[in-house]
């Protein structure tokens, strides 16, 4: 059973690129979470996904950042016009639907540069 | 408003040692605790949980944490530490499950043989 599936494992963008983030979750699993990590901090929520649907992008800068889970295909964490400031660690997390307990089970990370 | 405290950037242990990672909580309602362990270039792997129950709860590798509703805390313990345990530990809250999860800024452990 293949876990959560980040690519690329390492991107490279210029300032004012477009940089495309892609999260496969789990098998079974229909809830899509991404955090971004910065260095020397711990993970910031970004936003939570379900299938279509955005639950909570409280986490989210209000510009240039975008996220979908589409009915098929993997989640999209998209950043537009990439700055500096944005060269961190983005993982995703997935968890099964109606999951009393809360688990959820991360990917190895996309970890942004940008020169 | 929910947040995680990890008093200690680093903890040092010598193999064979107990190890305590502290970690203290804030959250509205009952929480929902985690500890998740980072290895360098990799995701989070989850070590164990606590959402109802007996208060010592018992997880992967050997690990368990003890959660202490009066002093808000869920410190992670193991009676006796291995080299291969050198990593970066994250305490994790949340006030219900499918929501956003509130880590702590993390604390490396360095196990010396």
């Amino acid at each position: 059973n293949a876990g959560v599936m980040q690519n690329p494992r390492h991107l490279v963008r210029r300032r004012g690129q477009e940089a495309r983030l892609r999260c496969s979750p789990m098998k079974g699993h229909s809830h899509v979470y991404w955090y971004r990590q910065l260095p020397e901090e711990g993970l910031k929520f970004m936003v939570y996904l379900q299938k279509e649907n955005i639950i909570d992008e409280s986490g989210m800068p209000k510009e240039r950042f975008s996220a979908e889970f589409p009915k098929e295909g993997p989640s999209i964490l998209r950043i537009q016009q990439v700055v500096r400031g944005d060269s961190a660690a983005y993982f995703c997390a997935s968890s099964p639907p109606s999951s009393g307990e809360g688990i959820q089970y991360f990917g190895a990370g996309t970890r942004l540069s940008v020169l | 408003a929910q947040s995680v405290a990890q008093p200690e950037d680093q903890v040092n242990v010598a193999e064979g040692n107990p190890l305590t990672v502290k970690c203290t909580y804030s959250v509205s309602g009952n929480p929902y605790l985690f500890w998740y362990v980072q290895y360098p270039n990799r995701g989070l792997q989850f070590l164990l949980k606590y959402i109802t129950g007996d208060n010592l709860v018992k997880g992967s590798y050997g690990f368990e944490a003890e959660f202490n509703k009066s002093q808000t805390s869920f410190h992670l313990k193991k009676p006796s530490a291995l080299v291969s345990d050198s990593a970066l530990y994250f305490c994790a809250v949340s006030n219900q499950a499918g929501t956003a999860l509130i880590f702590g800024k993390g604390t490396t452990l360095s196990v010396s043989s």
